[in-house]
């Protein structure tokens, strides 16, 4: 299967704890995107990357939220003193170019209790 | 401010009806405009996809769209709907210049009736 895979799909863990999730685009796609989605809502751009270079955050992404891809392949978002209001599907996409379509992954579905 | 709207949250059809889905965008300039559609739990699946060119774009799963310009819609169609079909349908804008990031509607929950 070469689509985009996301790692854990699922995680349930404690406020304030942190958590990390792991994104592998499709293998020739130089641009990876991060979104959340919350129930009966549409997904919610978060940030993107081309190659290894973070070039767009959302202020939804607040200080508690970062997100790497150190060598321009796979990424990793992480939440630090996560919250109630983090619990969400966290959703990984890729793309050829800035203009291409978007393939998503299976999502993460973050949990906080 | 770029938008992207899905005006029916739910619709019912019966298996074997057609389908038509709602979508209207709000952008400066006309964005590229796409279909998903995603399962409980899972992540969104491209249906199809309009750059430019014809107005009548064919997808997978016998989806199609048409793209006017005059009523800023996209909409999603099928003739003949499937049990399997029954899922939500999200509609999403690139802008093409400046950000890359897509501007998602809200979706639209289909429910197929046997």
């Amino acid at each position: 299967d070469t689509g985009v895979s996301q790692n854990p799909r699922h995680k349930i863990t404690k406020r304030g704890q942190n958590v990390t999730f792991r994104c592998d685009p499709i293998s020739e796609h130089n641009r990876l995107y991060w979104y959340r989605q919350t129930l009966g809502q549409g997904p919610e751009f978060l940030t993107y990357f081309q190659n290894e270079a973070q070039l767009e955050k959302s202020r939804l992404l607040s200080d508690r939220f970062s997100a790497e891809r150190p060598k321009g392949s796979f990424s990793t978002l992480e939440i630090q003193r996560t919250e109630q209001g983090d619990s969400a599907m966290y959703l990984c996409a890729s793309s050829l170019d800035g203009l291409a379509a978007q393939y998503f992954g299976p999502g993460t579905r973050l949990t906080v209790l | 401010a770029q938008s992207v709207t899905q005006p029916d949250i739910h619709i019912t059809v019966s298996e074997g009806a057609s389908l038509e889905l709602r979508c209207n965008y709000s952008y400066g300039a006309t964005p590229y405009l796409f279909w998903y559609v995603q399962s409980p739990g899972q992540g969104l699946q491209l249906l199809l996809k309009y750059f430019s060119g014809d107005t009548l774009v064919q997808g997978i799963k016998g989806f199609e769209a048409e793209f006017k310009r005059s009523q800023s819609s996209f909409n999603l169609r099928k003739p003949s709907v499937h049990w399997s079909d029954a899922a939500e349908y999200f509609c999403a804008a690139l802008g093409t210049s400046g950000t890359y990031k897509y501007i998602f509607g809200t979706g639209t929950r289909l429910k197929v009736l046997a």
